[in-house]
């Protein structure tokens, strides 16, 4: 199974750019990789989602290394309101097999005024 | 346009009651998910719909059933409930399983007590 490598925690400050390392060495197929965000006391929400080349939307950007095995979501200017964990979801049968989605322990995100 | 709700927000029950937990979807999905999230852990899980009139198993099934009553419609019941499943527990729904897109969009949660 795919799994994900991502660091426990994070701090920014307000305004700056973050970016959120995550490593899934294990991957497979053409399969998407998923990002998940989950503010305080909320459920998950949806962030951004890729293949093999970046990709921005109106929440973040995604950077996929050539060799899929790793990517970074940036947020290019932090808010108090993105102080959420980060899911980043494995592609593959670990992460994404038949739409079920595999939430690992996530990266918490500090962000400081 | 609600998304996706749940009842109850909140539920405490003794050890061996019975209790279904509800959520429903206003965005014309096929699939739905029951997930449960224990204290500091990632979701996992639980069982999955990926069509009306279809159920599956996910992760950790055991303990509960599913009902898929309508496309709109997806519950979940503890039918003797156990400290154990004590926990949060989302509904979530997608348009389908096809693509390789999963693009979920998740309830606010049924914070659960079993004493």
């Amino acid at each position: 199974d795919a799994k994900t490598t991502q660091p426990n925690s994070m701090e920014s400050n307000e305004e700056e750019p973050v970016h959120l390392p995550c490593n899934h060495s294990t991957i497979s197929g053409t399969d998407y990789i998923h990002w998940y965000r989950q503010l305080p006391s909320q459920g998950p929400e949806y962030v951004i989602h890729g293949l093999t080349s970046n990709v921005n939307n109106r929440m973040a950007s995604l950077a996929i290394a050539e060799d899929r095995k790793s990517s970074t979501l940036i947020l290019h200017r932090a808010t108090l309101r993105d102080a959420a964990v980060y899911y980043c979801i494995p592609p593959g049968a670990g992460g994404t097999s038949y739409g079920k989605l595999t939430f690992g322990q996530g990266t918490i995100l500090t962000v400081h005024p | 346009n609600a998304g996706v709700t749940q009842t109850p927000k909140f539920q405490v029950l003794k050890t061996g009651q019975s209790m279904t937990l509800q959520c429903a979807q206003d965005m014309n999905h096929n699939s739905m998910y029951w997930y449960r999230q224990d204290p500091g852990m990632g979701l996992r899980l639980i069982y999955y719909s990926a069509s009306e009139g279809t159920t599956d198993k996910g992760e950790v099934p055991n303990g509960y059933n599913v009902s898929r009553l309508n496309k709109r419609e997806f519950s979940l019941r503890l039918e003797s409930a156990a400290p154990s499943q004590t926990s949060v527990y989302f509904c979530a729904s997608s348009e389908g399983l096809a693509g390789g897109v999963y693009e979920q969009y998740f309830g606010p949660g049924t914070r659960l007590t079993v004493t």
